[in-house]
């Protein structure tokens, strides 16, 4: 069974240009959470969808950042523009059951650096 | 509030050595989870345990063991007879109620190095 895809493992752009991730879930896998990590920290939620609603966007800047789940299967996560401190590690992860306290099966992140 | 602190930043042992990762959590809520996860160089986070907290009983697989103490608030996880495949960042991790939702809340990590 494939795990959580995620596109492009690394992307370097100059600050103020947009940049989008891209993650694939595990199949069958309704709950998809988008996660931060800096350097030397855990992880921390951006958002979470159950298929294509986003239940939890607390955490989201919304004024640069956005994602959207269509059909409620994979998902993209946007940075329009980014900004010198959004360098860091975007994780993707998935679980089969909603709430937000089931095995979460992550995929690989993506690295982005902004010069 | 719920908070995780893994006080441990580095940790360096030769293999086979026994190694304790540490884990102490703070939570309101009488209903949570805990877990465990292993980042090794490739970068997910690799699923290794979770316990409810209602269940104390610690738990043994293989070479890992987890030790739940709720009077002190802790989640520790042993590794017995370390090997150089070991060598990753672990982070525990606690699911409780914030704002009215369920997230997963992370400590820093813990960077495990187990030397030949």
């Amino acid at each position: 069974e494939a795990g959580v895809v995620q596109s492009p493992r690394y992307k370097i752009i100059e600050k103020k240009q947009p940049v989008a991730f891209w993650c694939n879930p595990i199949s069958g896998h309704n709950t998809l959470y988008w996660y931060l990590q800096n350097l030397g920290q855990g992880p921390e939620l951006l958002i979470r969808y159950e298929n294509e609603e986003a239940v939890d966007d607390s955490q989201l800047p919304k004024d640069r950042f956005s994602a959207e789940r269509l059909k409620g299967v994979d998902s993209t996560l946007k940075i329009q523009p980014a900004e010198l401190g959004d360098s860091a590690v975007y994780l993707c992860a998935s679980s089969q059951l909603a709430g937000g306290y089931n095995e979460q099966f992550f995929g690989p992140g993506t690295r982005l650096t902004v010069l | 509030a719920q908070k995780v602190t893994q006080a441990q930043t580095e940790i360096s042992v030769v293999e086979k050595e026994d190694v304790t990762l540490d884990c102490v959590y703070e939570t309101r809520d009488t209903t949570y989870y805990l877990f465990w996860y292993k980042q090794p160089p490739s970068g997910e986070l690799v699923f290794l345990i979770r316990r409810n907290s209602f269940d104390e009983q610690n738990e043994i697989s293989g070479r890992y063991s987890w030790n739940f103490q709720k009077s002190t608030s802790s989640f520790n996880f042993t590794i017995t007879a370390s090997q150089v495949v070991d060598s990753a960042v672990y982070f525990c991790a606690l699911s409780g109620r914030i704002q009215g939702a369920q997230k997963l809340v992370f400590g820093q990590g813990t960077r495990l190095t187990i030397n030949p």
